[in-house]
């Protein structure tokens, strides 16, 4: 079975400071992938970022990062420079290879103040 | 390219009733999945279809609801009888075999 953990339920970040957002995850499976998707007030989900489990490097898309670390199964998601735009619910979500279904986390409720 | 399409926005229904939901996946992709997020909490899986075919239902509800992805049209989730716990946002998405899967706006269901 896999499981993702969202420790942080609610995070306040200054604007144009970097933020790191929390993400673990539990499965028996070697092969998978991790997604960040981002819920704004306005309820739409938007891909962010993707990392698979045998990428070498580090996934990036713009000022967002993904800090993979495989031995640890986390993956945090990394925000350079936040901008105002940046408030938001952001998910983590994994996937097994083999399996289409994405498994989310609780979420994290990003607030970035001016 | 147009991305994944869901209507209703919003729908209100009174028990009872049924609830129709709609998702045109984006163009190209076969896979349509629907998942389900109460309020405050993350998506949950509910089905995942591929065009005339119901790959893996294993988080929809045994009763009441159903899904379909025919030849012809959109996917639709059919929610029938209606309760107020059935109140939710309904997310669908699409994607190609093994990619990510891109989300639609999403139904905001409302069961008075």
């Amino acid at each position: 079975a896999q499981k993702i953990t969202q420790t942080q339920p609610g995070m306040f970040v200054q604007e144009k400071e970097a933020v790191t957002l929390d993400c673990t995850y539990d499965t028996s499976d070697p092969s998978y992938g991790l997604f960040w998707y981002k819920q704004p007030s306005s309820g739409e989900m938007i891909f962010l970022i993707y990392q698979g489990s045998y990428d070498q490097q580090n996934a990036t898309e713009g000022r967002y990062s993904l800090n993979f670390q495989k031995a640890r199964k986390s993956a945090n998601l990394v925000i350079s420079a936040s901008q105002l735009g940046d408030s938001a619910m952001y998910f983590c979500a994994m996937r097994n290879f083999g399996n289409e279904k994405l498994t989310f986390g609780t979420g994290t409720r990003l607030t970035i103040i001016p | 390219n147009a991305g994944v399409m869901q209507n209703p926005r919003h729908l209100v229904r009174r028990r009872g009733q049924e609830a129709r939901l709609r998702c045109s996946p984006m163009k190209g992709h076969s896979h349509v999945y629907w998942y389900r997020q109460l309020p405050e909490e993350g998506l949950k899986f509910m089905v995942y279809l591929q065009k005339e075919n119901i790959i893996d239902e294993s988080g929809m509800p045994k009763e009441r609801f159903s899904a379909e992805f025919p030849k012809e049209g959109p996917s639709i989730l059919r929610i029938q009888q209606v309760v107020r716990g059935d109140s939710a946002a309904y997310f669908c998405a699409s994607s190609d075999l093994q990619e990510t899967q891109y989300f639609g706006p999403g139904t905001r269901l409302l069961v008075l």
